[in-house]
């Protein structure tokens, strides 16, 4: 099984709205990754967990919050988001942190309104 | 700082032309590691291969085949035979040993296969 899964698939939400992404995996990796991806344009990182702790915030926005409850699942919650938030949410995993491969979930399509 | 060039933004092959894609990176690391990922329609990202820098031995998986040249610093992807499935964004990313865990993509390559 080499499945990252996202829900929701897409999500419309008003700006004062807050809202959650999640993300699971059962692949045993022990990093996880949130990108933002913009159409055109390569992925960017926002975060990355490594056992489950924070390693690396990309000067991401407040009104993102990463949180990773265990090992397997990873959430992106909103709040307060501008219409320029809106796009590609990828979530990823890989063995661990570094050079190893990640595997991507497909994605939640975000607009904000 | 690395950095990935793939300077072709978007190809169109009629089907059964091969397609190559080229991919040029800068790294000032002697340790490093090169991928490829597809991109569909669809949104996910999936993973092609991964090539870490001592491992200069070109690599085929049916009709996916990737050129390693440390001396040109050139990760090029060809497409043999092209099919309508392989329409998709084909994104060459590097991640050094040293630092950090981001991988560095290349702004991508819209591939279009014309039936």
């Amino acid at each position: 099984d080499t499945e990252v899964t996202q829900t929701p698939k897409h999500l419309v939400m008003g700006m004062t709205n807050k809202k959650s992404l999640k993300c699971e995996q059962h692949m045993g990796h022990r990093a996880m990754y949130w990108y933002k991806q913009k159409a055109k344009k390569p992925p960017e990182l926002m975060f990355v967990y490594s056992y489950e702790k924070l390693s690396i915030n990309e000067s991401v926005p407040s009104r993102f919050s990463p949180e990773c409850p265990n090992s397997s699942l990873l959430n992106l919650h909103l709040h307060a988001l501008q219409p320029e938030d809106s796009a590609l949410y990828l979530c990823a995993s890989s063995l661990r942190a570094g050079h190893t491969e990640a595997f991507f979930g497909q994605g939640t399509r975000l607009t904000v309104v | 700082a690395q950095k990935v060039t793939q300077a072709q933004t978007e190809i169109s092959v009629v089907e059964k032309e091969d397609v190559t894609l080229d991919c040029v990176y800068e790294t000032r690391d002697t340790t490093y590691y090169l991928f490829w990922y597809k991109q569909p329609p669809s949104g996910e990202l999936v993973f092609l291969i991964r090539r870490n820098s001592f491992d200069e031995q070109n690599e085929i998986s049916g009709r996916y085949s990737w050129n390693f040249q440390k001396s040109t610093s050139s990760f090029n992807f060809t497409i043999t035979a092209s099919q309508v499935v392989d329409s998709a964004v084909y994104f060459c990313a590097l991640s050094v040993t040293y630092g950090n865990n981001r991988l560095a993509f290349g702004k991508g390559n819209q591939v279009v296969v014309i039936p």
